[in-house]
């Protein structure tokens, strides 16, 4: 099946942990994306990769950090200066126009 | 910054009523695309608008790009409760790498 997964669905991180996102695509897409939605708001992007080895800051992007060292990995790192965590992670991928999106990991803080 | 405003936040419909959100931009975008999110679900594609006044339709949607490029609109008719759901548009500004910038979104209930 070509698609994007993330793992895990449910992910809880403790006071001064850093704790990493999976998300991997099988199809052949050059650009990907990190959004955060928070409830009752849209999609803001976090960073976000349009080849391998190279990727950009997006709106949000203070305390996280990502790779690209693969095509089909992007791999996000909520650190611990990341102080409001707690939200649901998208992952998204991208050929030329639409964005086809993971089925996401809620982040809860203990 | 460049934002994209969308109108209203919530809207709550009677099964069989019509419903419309509305999209508006600070900046004239390249194109504008569409996207549904089911409870608990992931954002899912619907349309994309790239022509100064385009209509397209989909069954019981409408979609619009205004003719400036700045403005957008989504129309059902007739909802039902597979309409349940959140709504959003993304604009891509001119000069911006690509990237798209969300509406905050109308999550949409039907009652039967």
């Amino acid at each position: 099946d070509g698609g994007i997964t993330q793992s895990p669905k449910y992910l809880f991180r403790k006071e001064g942990q850093n704790v990493t996102l999976s998300c991997e695509q099988n199809l052949n897409h050059d650009a990907m994306y990190w959004y955060r939605q928070d409830p009752g708001q849209g999609l803001r992007l976090i960073y976000y990769s349009q080849i391998v080895n190279d990727f950009q800051k997006g709106d949000i992007a203070e305390g996280y950090s990502v790779s690209r060292e693969k095509k089909e990995s992007f791999p996000l790192t909520v650190t611990s200066a990341q102080k409001n965590p707690t939200a649901f992670y998208l992952c998204a991928s991208s050929s030329k126009e639409t964005q086809y999106f993971g089925p996401g990991t809620r982040l809860l803080v203990l | 910054g460049q934002q994209v405003m969308q109108i209203p936040q919530y809207q709550h419909v009677q099964e069989g009523e019509d419903f419309t959100t509305y999209c508006n931009s600070s900046t004239t975008l390249s194109n504008i695309q569409w996207y549904k999110q089911r409870p608990g679900g992931h954002p899912v594609f619907l349309i994309q608008l790239v022509k100064s006044g385009e209509v397209k339709k989909q069954k019981r949607l409408t979609f619009q790009f205004g003719e400036a490029k700045k403005n957008s609109s989504l129309h059902i008719t007739a909802t039902q409760t597979t309409d349940v759901g959140t709504y959003f548009c993304a604009g891509r500004p001119y000069n911006q790498g690509g990237k798209l910038i969300f509406g905050q979104g109308t999550e949409l209930s039907v009652k039967p």
